[in-house]
């Protein structure tokens, strides 16, 4: 199993610019998360998906667009690329819990560095 | 709503001498913690779980945790540290509250000096 992939792995944009990163994993998890990380602050959850066609907002949601047409991928969108978007962004999926508790752990991407001019 | 708190920002070991990073939560409800540990550059590789089975748990490379209740901890150990361990470690938590949402703490640094 290649496990979560993503691409790319650096990009540099200009103010304004719009793109897409990709995510993808092969281990059929329902559960797909984006996440940015910036030094001194831990994880912050952009949007998550509970299965194909359902997603929802987390912490940081402004500025960010995802779908989930299938259950191996996951985009995010960047609709126009602001400085303040300059991190470095992590992908991850897991298995739904069974019955509500334990939390399974998640499965992480090497991760996109993104740096917005 | 439920935290975590991490309370050192950097930790310096010699090699071969005891790790302790701290970690301390808070959750309305029976929490899952998690410890995940990131070398430079790479994404993040999980070292172990807590999920109400036992109190101590064991983790890959020789780390462990040991949940307390009592002082809602979650404080990961190594006996001996290896140059290999230098990275950055998170402690994560996520309660049965009904969110799918894991909470990152802000990361230790750990440093292992020869």
């Amino acid at each position: 199993n290649a496990g979560v992939t993503q691409t790319p792995k650096f990009q540099v944009l200009k103010t304004g610019q719009s793109m897409t990163l990709q995510c993808a994993q092969d281990m059929n998890h329902e559960y797909m998360s984006w996440y940015r990380q910036d030094p001194g602050m831990g994880l912050r959850l952009i949007h998550y998906s509970v299965g194909a066609g359902i997603t929802d907002q987390g912490e940081v949601p402004n500025g960010y667009n995802v779908s989930r047409s299938t259950t191996e991928d996951f985009p995010l969108r960047l609709l126009s690329a602001a400085p303040s978007q300059t991190s470095v962004y992590f992908c991850a999926s897991r298995r739904p819990s069974t019955g509500g508790f334990p939390y399974n752990e998640q499965f992480f991407g090497p991760g996109t560095r993104l740096t917005v001019l | 709503a439920q935290s975590v708190t991490q309370l050192d920002s950097h930790v310096s070991v010699s090699e071969g001498t005891p790790v302790l990073l701290r970690c301390n939560y808070s959750s309305s409800y029976s929490p899952s913690l998690f410890w995940y540990v990131q070398h430079p550059n790479k994404g993040l590789q999980l070292l172990l779980k807590y999920t109400s089975a036992a109190t101590l748990v064991k983790g890959i490379n020789g780390f462990e945790a040991e949940f307390k209740k009592s002082e809602t901890s979650f404080h990961l150990t190594k006996p001996s540290a290896h140059m290999s361990d230098a990275a950055e470690y998170f402690c994560v938590v996520s309660d049965r509250g009904g969110t799918y949402k894991y909470i990152f703490g802000t990361g230790t640094r750990l440093k292992v000096l020869a």
